[in-house]
């Protein structure tokens, strides 16, 4: 059982390009969803999934775009990155979401710079 | 709208000393309420959790209790360890979908 995975772990990409980060989980988990970690901010969420083929904005979506076409997988993709971008981001998952004592598992996270 | 709000780090300790790190909330409603730690390099870890008022969550030695009252969740442990030193985050989550909203985390330090 590996968990919630994210690859990759760093990513260094100029500005304007385009780049999908992946993030996978094998608890056969409905709820899925991605934060970004900034110095003195904590966790912001950006996009989140109840399901397979069912997602929606969090706090933060512009510049980022998800989709889900399976339970396990929810890629994020920076179609045009920004130096205001650059951040760790985290992708979480749990059991329905709908549940208040869920507990939400993360990955490791993924360092992106946007020069 | 919903928020967050911790003490500042760094909190700089020595071994066995007791630890507090304060957490204050402002939601409508009766969010559930949460500690996660994050140790170097690594990603987010459930720590403890309460989900009404009163309870008083625990794991590893460490509690925090749910204070309606002063709308509150502050972290205490009574002995600290190096192994300890982490970025602790309060997060809460209020009615519907698993989205929080976490605090802006408070790095603990422990010195032997």
């Amino acid at each position: 059982n590996a968990g919630v995975t994210q690859t990759p772990k760093f990513q260094v990409l100029k500005t304007g390009q385009s780049m999908t980060l992946q993030c996978a989980q094998d608890m056969n988990h409905e709820y899925m969803s991605w934060y970004r970690q900034d110095p003195g901010m904590g966790l912001r969420l950006i996009h989140y999934s109840v399901g397979a083929g069912i997602t929606d904005q969090g706090e933060v979506p512009n510049g980022y775009n998800v989709s889900r076409s399976t339970t396990e997988d929810f890629p994020l993709r920076l179609l045009s990155a920004a130096p205001s971008q650059t951040s760790v981001y985290f992708c979480a998952s749990s059991y329905s979401g709908a549940d208040r004592t869920d507990t939400q598992y993360f990955g490791p996270g993924t360092r992106l710079t946007v020069l | 709208g919903d928020s967050v709000t911790q003490m500042e780090g760094p909190v700089t300790l020595s071994e066995e000393a007791f630890l507090t790190i304060n957490c204050t909330y402002t939601a409508t409603g009766y969010p559930s309420l949460f500690w996660y730690v994050q140790y170097p390099g690594e990603g987010l870890q459930l720590l403890l959790k309460a989900t009404k008022a009163d309870d008083k969550g625990s794991n590893k030695g460490f509690e925090a209790t749910y204070r309606k009252e002063t709308t509150s969740f502050h972290l205490e442990k009574g002995s600290v360890q190096v192994s300890d030193s982490a970025v602790y985050f309060c997060a809460l989550r209020r009615g519907g979908y698993n989205k929080l909203i976490f605090g802006a985390g408070t790095r603990l330090a422990v010195h032997p």
